[in-house]
Parts: C-alpha cells; structure tokens; sequence
C-alpha cells in the first residue's frame, strides 16, 4: 500500500521558470493538503484540496501559486515566476475525508532550489 | 492566531539519556496537539497525538501529557536510542479557529543521539 508520493523529490529552477509539483494521495484518500517547510522554521498550511474543489487556499501566496486536484490524476502545485525566496521544501498530506487531521499521511517532499 | 513555541535546538544527547523537548502553544479554543517526527530525508510521521486535557499520548516509549493549564505538551523519553535523531516538530489544530483540518506547526527541534 504505498504512501503519499511526491515528485520530483528535488527540483531546481532558474529564477522566472515554472516549478510544477506533483502529489498522489494515498490510496482511498480523498483529501490533499499541502505545507511549505522554509528553512530554519517549521511547516506553514498553505492549501486544502478535494477532487475538483480548493476547500481552504487561506496560506497561499495571492500571486503566482495556484493548486489543484483533478478527478484523475494527482495534486499539483503550481509556482509560476519563481524567485529565489520560493526555495523551500514543500510537503504534501493526504486523509481520508472523515478523519481530517487525524488521518493524516505526509509525503516525503520536494525540495525547490531557485537559482 | 494560534500557534506553537518549541525550545530551540539542536539538542544533543548521549544513548540512554533521557529526553524532554519543550513546546507551549496558544490558541482560541481546545486543540487537538500532536507530535511528528521527520527523519532524514523523509516526511513527517505522527508519533502521538492527545485530543484533550490530561490526556496522555505515547508511542515508541515517547510520552507527552496534554497539561491546559500550563498550554504545553512536552515531550519525553526516558532512554533515548541512537535511532530516535529526528527533527521532531509539535503541532496543533484548534477547530475554533475554523481550520479544524489544517496544522500549526512549531519550528523543530532536531535531536542527534551520540553512541
């Protein structure tokens, strides 16, 4: 039963590139949240996503960050004109609806380097 | 807003010592607090969770008791191995806040266990 995949686990990008990054829930779960691990601190929310719908984007940047979660397919994050101050690690969550924060299954993360 | 508060680190420990690392939060209503523990390179794992006053979460011979009196949720073990080096992060979610499925996370605390 795998886990919650992230990938790519680490991604460079030069400074006004796209950064896409991808989630695939755990099997079952229908729920997908992700967190943005900046260095030194801990994991800030930044969105809470159900297929098809953005439930709570309160910790998204207004500019340049979009999220989604299609019927088929995985999670992506999206970062468009990446600055030098979007390197972070991000990390993706996965529940099943019911049990929201207490089913909770993080991925491994990707870790973005602008440059 | 709510948040969490963890003593600072890095924490560095002889095998077999005991442990405790610190966390105080504040928040609106009653929240659910969590520990997690993020191995090298890998995503973060729930070690235990208490989801009301005096309760008590324990895994993996790690404990921390739910104390709202004094808002903390310390976390402590009696005889640490050279496998439990971690960053170990406290979390809350406060579903008065009206994010009852997203986390507050404190900054870390990384911990190296010496031979």
């Amino acid at each position: 039963n795998a886990g919650v995949m992230q990938n790519p686990r680490h991604l460079v990008r030069r400074r006004g590139q796209e950064a896409r990054l991808r989630c695939s829930p755990m099997k079952g779960h229908s729920h997908v949240y992700w967190y943005r691990q900046l260095p030194e601190e801990g994991l800030k929310f930044m969105v809470y996503l159900q297929k098809e719908n953005i439930i709570d984007e309160s910790g998204m940047p207004k500019e340049r960050f979009s999220a989604e979660f299609p019927k088929e397919g995985p999670s992506i994050l999206r970062i468009q004109q990446v600055v030098r101050g979007d390197s972070a690690a991000y990390f993706c969550a996965s529940s099943p609806g019911e049990t929201g924060i207490y089913g909770y299954t993080f991925g491994s993360g990707t870790r973005l380097t602008v440059v | 807003g709510d948040s969490v508060t963890q003593m600072e680190g890095p924490v560095t420990l002889s095998e077999e010592a005991f442990l405790t690392i610190n966390c105080t939060y504040t928040a609106t209503g009653y929240p659910s607090l969590f520990w997690y523990v993020q191995y090298p390179g890998e995503g973060l794992q729930l070690l235990l969770k208490a989801t009301k006053a005096d309760d008590k979460g324990s895994n993996k011979g790690f404990e921390a008791t739910y104390r709202k009196e004094t808002t903390s949720f310390h976390l402590e073990k009696g005889s640490v191995q050279v496998s439990d080096s971690a960053v170990y992060f406290c979390a809350l979610s406060d579903p008065s806040s009206g994010s009852a499925r997203q986390l507050t996370f404190g900054s870390g605390t990384q911990l190296t266990v010496l031979p």
